[in-house]
């Protein structure tokens, strides 16, 4: 029972471009969503949150955008640079407060 | 202030075998939850200590189980190991209370069963 799905596997971009990251969730009781960024031999690091109560949080590059109806959410990247080349979590907290993930998308921006 | 430190980061078991691994959590923080990470999937939810008692548990069977100390630290046990039980094994830690989204990952124990 997948809650978090990210359908992507992996998504290419030119650097200075936008990367958008998709993911889709289907518990409606998720109040709290949150993007995650891994490097191999790393743990996960947090990158951006929002609350459902919200649809739009900015932090420099990052965007994330929520839609509640459609139950999906979107990380938007601009411009993207080759450091940001990556696996991207997308995660929400449950009502037991534990972090479920998405499968991942491995993001890599090329020179 | 230090972060989250797992040990060992990498470990070769024959099946069958028992394995235990250890997290120390970040200064500050009360709470580890444990999470597998199988190649090409994102982390699953174990289990998570707090007040070195369990407090939640994700599909896995009793043969994993925990541990958490005095000083937040905390162990994952694996008993009768499967091939299928080899993956990456991340901790993290947070402070209850705080927010939901203050967890903070280790880099991971990468667990090969043969």
């Amino acid at each position: 029972d997948q809650q978090v799905k990210q359908n992507s596997p992996s998504l290419s971009v030119q650097e200075g471009r936008i990367s958008i990251l998709n993911c889709d969730y289907t518990n409606s009781m998720f109040d709290y969503f949150l993007w995650y960024k891994k490097y191999p031999a790393e743990g996960p690091t947090f990158l951006i949150s929002i609350s459902s109560i919200k649809d739009k949080n900015e932090d420099g590059r990052f965007t994330v955008f929520l839609n509640k109806s459609a139950k999906h959410l979107s990380l938007h990247i601009v411009p993207s640079q080759p450091g940001d080349s990556a696996v991207y979590f997308c995660a929400a907290i449950n009502q037991g407060g534990k972090l479920i993930f998405g499968q991942g998308t491995e993001l890599s921006v090329k020179p | 202030e230090t972060g989250v430190t797992q040990s060992p980061t990498h470990l070769i078991k024959t099946r069958g075998q028992q394995v235990t691994l250890r997290c120390s959590s970040q200064s500050g923080h009360n709470t580890v939850s444990w999470y597998q990470q199988a190649l090409g999937q994102g982390p699953q939810f174990i289990f998570q200590y707090y007040r070195e008692e369990e407090n939640g548990r994700g599909n896995f069977p009793p043969r994993f189980s925990g541990l958490q100390f005095p000083n937040y630290s905390s162990e994952l046990n694996v008993n009768a190991l499967e091939l299928d039980d080899s993956a990456l094994y991340l901790c993290a830690s947070s402070w209850r209370g705080q927010g939901n989204y203050g967890y903070t990952f280790g880099s991971g124990t990468r667990l090969t069963v043969v």
